[in-house]
């Protein structure tokens, strides 16, 4: 059971726009920063969007984040099929005094 | 070029030991957050172990008293020492570098080293 919820899947077409949802609580999210994660297949996870909304330099601005109280969303536009990998939020909770992930969703490019 | 190298994942019995090390490369560990973090085959990501810059730690509840995190720094490694290990410890490590800035985020991930406890 994991602190942050997120969906376990979602999918899209190719050239499709899908958000992928992270919910927490007033411990984490609501006070906190998040961040999202890219994990293809295989692969160590990278770094997506920090600091809720912020692209690291090399992530295209296909993706996007943004946040509203206890929760968070990430937004891919224009879907590719490179695309398809696992998503993770990612935040600080001041009850466990470090940080949490969500559950991860799997994002499918039908 | 900022590396991280994992090392020490193996197959180990319920019970035992073993150390995981983690050799940077393109910054220096004294300076910088480092985290240890496990994914179980086929589950999600959990957040494991930090050592800060000031070298306090931190780590979950789930490896507390189990496993410790530390650092070298004239190696400019960092380790995981994982004792009275379980079967639900297997898993993939992955050593990483933590930004301190936005309430730490994962900035830089290693590559992974697996982890198999059983008998």
């Amino acid at each position: 059971q994991s602190v942050l919820t997120q969906p376990p899947s979602v999918s899209g077409a190719p050239g499709q726009r899908v958000t992928i949802s992270c919910t927490g609580s007033s411990s984490n999210i609501g006070a906190f920063y998040v961040h999202w994660y890219q994990q293809l297949p295989g692969t160590a996870p990278r770094l997506l969007i920090y600091g809720d909304t912020n692209r690291p330099s090399g992530v295209p601005d296909r993706f996007s984040g943004s946040k509203s109280g206890t929760s968070a969303s990430l937004a891919i536009t224009g879907l590719q099929a490179e695309d398809e990998a696992d998503y993770y939020c990612q935040s600080y909770d001041s009850n466990l005094s470090g940080g949490v992930f969500g559950g991860g969703t799997k994002l499918t490019v039908l | 070029e900022v590396r991280l190298v994992e090392s020490g994942g193996a197959l180990i019995q319920p019970g035992g030991s073993l150390r995981l090390s983690c050799a940077a490369s393109g910054f220096t560990v004294i300076s910088n957050y480092m985290a240890w973090v496990r994914q179980a085959p086929g589950k999600g990501l959990e957040w494991l172990s930090v050592i800060y810059s000031d070298g306090s730690t931190y780590h979950a509840d789930s490896v507390k008293g189990r496993f410790t995190i530390a650092r070298d720094t004239s190696k400019n490694t960092v380790y995981l020492q994982m004792n009275s290990l379980r079967a639900e410890d297997t898993a993939v490590y992955y050593c990483a570098r933590v930004n301190g800035d936005y309430s730490d985020y994962i900035d830089f991930w290693g590559q992974g080293t697996l982890v198999t406890v059983s008998s």
